[in-house]
């Protein structure tokens, strides 16, 4: 079973604070991902990277960074928090299938 | 990725056989069918997938029409441990393109 594990699994930041959400997996996954969820929204991509390195724009990826040190970490970096990214966050992997495989997520509040 | 389209929601009650129908009239020749589900507060969970034939595992059944413009999850025999959202998705083999993701189809299950 493919291993994704993302930390904190739970964050709280005031408005402009710093924030950094990290994403480890350990099968060897050449592709990752960021999403959010937001009721009503369903999952929306944000980044997501072919390998350490590499970095590629997803649907919104307005207010974030991100980026990919080896190709086990993938790094989701908000330098100046807003409200607004107040989510739920999911890391996903993937093998040369496409079969993704999610962590448990990081829920972030910014208050 | 091309645009699938599933109903909101639908109802069903525990032990019986349920049948989730998406719609990809647009789909390409490489694209295959993902289906993925999420229960409250996890990361979604592969399902199964499959091109031109039906497949078939411990989880679901996956039947695609001829002209693979639509396809059925077809879950058996279903549990309250199968309420989710089922997403049904479309992804070219091999692109390790971004893979985005609906609202999907909320599937509840009573006693």
């Amino acid at each position: 079973e493919a291993a994704v594990t993302q930390s904190p699994r739970n964050k709280v930041t005031v408005t402009g604070g710093n924030v950094t959400l990290s994403c480890r997996q350990t099968n060897s996954h050449n592709y990752m991902y960021w999403y959010r969820q937001d009721t009503g929204h369903g999952l929306r991509l944000i980044h997501y990277s072919y390998g350490a390195g590499n970095l590629q724009i997803g649907d919104v990826p307005d207010g974030y960074k991100a980026t990919r040190t080896t190709q086990e970490d993938f790094f989701l970096l908000l330098e100046l928090a807003s409200p607004s990214q107040t989510s739920l966050y999911f890391c996903a992997s993937s093998d040369v299938r496409n079969t993704l495989y999610f962590g448990a997520g990081t829920r972030l509040s910014v208050l | 990725d091309a645009k699938t389209t599933q109903p909101d929601s639908m109802e069903s009650t525990e032990g019986e056989t349920v049948h989730l129908p998406c719609s990809h009239a647009t789909i390409s020749g490489n694209e295959y069918i993902y289906w993925y589900r999420q229960v409250p507060l996890q990361g979604p969970e592969y399902v199964t997938h499959g091109l031109q034939q039906n497949t078939t595992n411990s989880m679901a059944f996956l039947a695609i029409a001829s002209d693979r413009k639509s396809s059925t999850l077809i879950l058996p025999h279903v549990s309250l441990r199968d309420a989710a959202v089922y997403h049904c998705i479309l992804r070219a083999q091999g692109t390790g393109s971004k893979l985005s993701f609906g609202k999907g189809a909320k599937l509840t299950v009573s006693p």
